[in-house]
């Protein structure tokens, strides 16, 4: 079954450290994308990349790192720079960013502060 | 920069009609999307206009008025599985016209 695979499902982080959130998709998408979700709200765009080897921050890139080194893998670092990660993460994909209007997402990661 | 507005709830019962409406503020446009998330849940994509007018798709309707900055969500005979979050997004020209930016979605409950 071709999709959008998250791990983990929950994650926690301790003062100072940094986590790295998992992406990968096999729909064989050009374009790849991490939105942050807080309670109540609408999705936050973080990071998104194109084509492989180049990525661009969204809106609220501080604090976020990513990598997109492989089509298929897409994976977001959230460093002790962020002061407030607890949130929800999506990341999605699309065929190409022509075609943004129609994103894929996984099933997410919660990511808590311990 | 841009922004979007839509209602934070609206409650109706089932087998009943339901509006959830959207307005944008961009500083440029290519269209409006719908999701749908069921808590916990990942978004599904639901409907795309890029045209003024209605878009049918099953059960649900989506509407497009480029002029008025205005669109809507139309969900028919509703069912108890169509509570959910309801987001409008648009492709405009902020990140480039590469991305998607949502509003703060409409958590819909249908009561039976």
């Amino acid at each position: 079954d071709g999709g959008i695979t998250q791990s983990p499902k929950y994650l926690f982080r301790k003062e100072g450290q940094n986590v790295t959130l998992s992406c990968e998709q096999n729909l064989n998408h050009d374009a790849m994308y991490w939105y942050r979700q807080d309670p109540g709200q609408g999705l936050r765009l973080i990071y998104y990349s194109q084509i492989v080897n180049d990525f661009q921050k969204g809106d609220i890139a501080e604090g976020y790192s990513v990598s997109r080194e492989k089509k298929e893998s897409f994976p977001l670092t959230v460093t002790s720079a962020q002061k407030n990660p607890t949130a929800f993460y999506l990341c999605a994909s699309s065929a190409n960013s022509a075609t943004n209007e129609k994103l894929f997402f996984g099933s997410g990661t919660q990511l808590s502060v311990l | 920069g841009q922004s979007l507005e839509q209602p934070s709830e609206v409650t109706a019962v089932e087998g009943a009609i339901v509006q959830i409406n959207c307005t944008y503020q961009t500083s440029g446009f290519y269209g409006l999307s719908w999701y749908q998330q069921h808590d916990g849940g990942a978004p599904t994509f639901l409907s795309y206009n890029a045209l003024d007018g209605l878009e049918e798709t099953g059960r649900f309707s989506s509407f497009l008025s480029r002029s008025d900055s205005y669109g809507y969500l139309l969900l028919q005979e509703l069912q108890m599985k169509d509570s959910a979050s309801y987001f409008c997004a648009v492709r405009d020209t902020s990140n480039s016209g590469y991305a998607l930016n949502f509003g703060k979605g409409t958590s819909l409950l249908v009561t039976p």
